[in-house]
């Protein structure tokens, strides 16, 4: 299993400032992902990020409004930029511990943007 | 995109009754997984189930998969009212992302 810790765990801001969301794994692993869960919704997948390569986005998220690092195999940022109300979501990031094994989630960063 | 429905959107139900929650997808996949929220908070992994499987059990969980519907069910024993919470299933494609189904809201009476 994996223990995976992010923050902040809740944030609210005003629209136009960005926010870094922190994650970071009690050990090392190859793929982190970052997920949107939107109010009342499921979850989205915004990008993976695998260290030592650049982030690979899904359709309809971009590097420019999401960019994200990956320094190193414990650690990951989200960047949220030039935020607008309809960002106002739990952002959640997970990792996999091996090959076809569970993805663990981390406790997620409620984010209200005003 | 979503990957599929979850089965019923919403669910409520008595303390000791058993609770069934079915989920379809849409592409071949290599495992499915059930994962449960309380109240927008982080995601609980409850159980995994690779394609190769047909069923699997954890505790008072029962989880089946069949690949030719495409679909799986996760079936919820003697339920109590600490299981309120969201229900989501979740398929790995050979990506190793997930895609989360539209989930269901289960609410246990005491």
């Amino acid at each position: 299993s994996a223990v995976i810790s992010q923050k902040p765990s809740r944030d609210i801001c005003q629209r136009g400032t960005s926010l870094t969301i922190q994650c970071q794994v009690d050990s090392q692993v190859t793929m982190m992902f970052w997920y949107r869960q939107q109010p009342g919704q499921s979850l989205t997948l915004i990008a993976t990020a695998n260290q030592g390569s650049e982030a690979t986005y899904e359709s309809g998220f971009v590097i420019d409004k999401f960019p994200i690092s990956r320094p190193n195999l414990t650690f990951s940022t989200l960047t949220v930029s030039n935020m607008s109300p309809e960002d106002s979501s739990i952002y959640l990031c997970s990792v996999e511990t091996g090959y076809q094994e569970t993805q663990y989630f981390g406790p997620g960063t409620r984010l209200l943007v005003l | 995109s979503q990957q599929g429905e979850e089965d019923p959107q919403a669910l409520s139900i008595q303390e000791g009754e058993n609770a069934t929650m079915n989920c379809s997808y849409k592409t071949s996949i290599n495992n499915l997984q059930w994962y449960r929220q309380n109240s927008g908070r982080g995601l609980v992994h409850l159980i995994l189930i690779r394609s190769n499987e047909r069923e699997k059990h954890s505790g008072r969980l029962r989880v089946t998969l069949d690949t030719s519907k495409k679909s799986s069910s996760l079936l919820i024993t003697a339920s109590r009212a600490a299981d309120t919470a969201s229900y989501f299933c979740a398929t790995d494609t050979g990506r190793r992302a997930l895609t989360f189904g539209s989930g269901t809201r289960l609410q246990v009476q005491p």
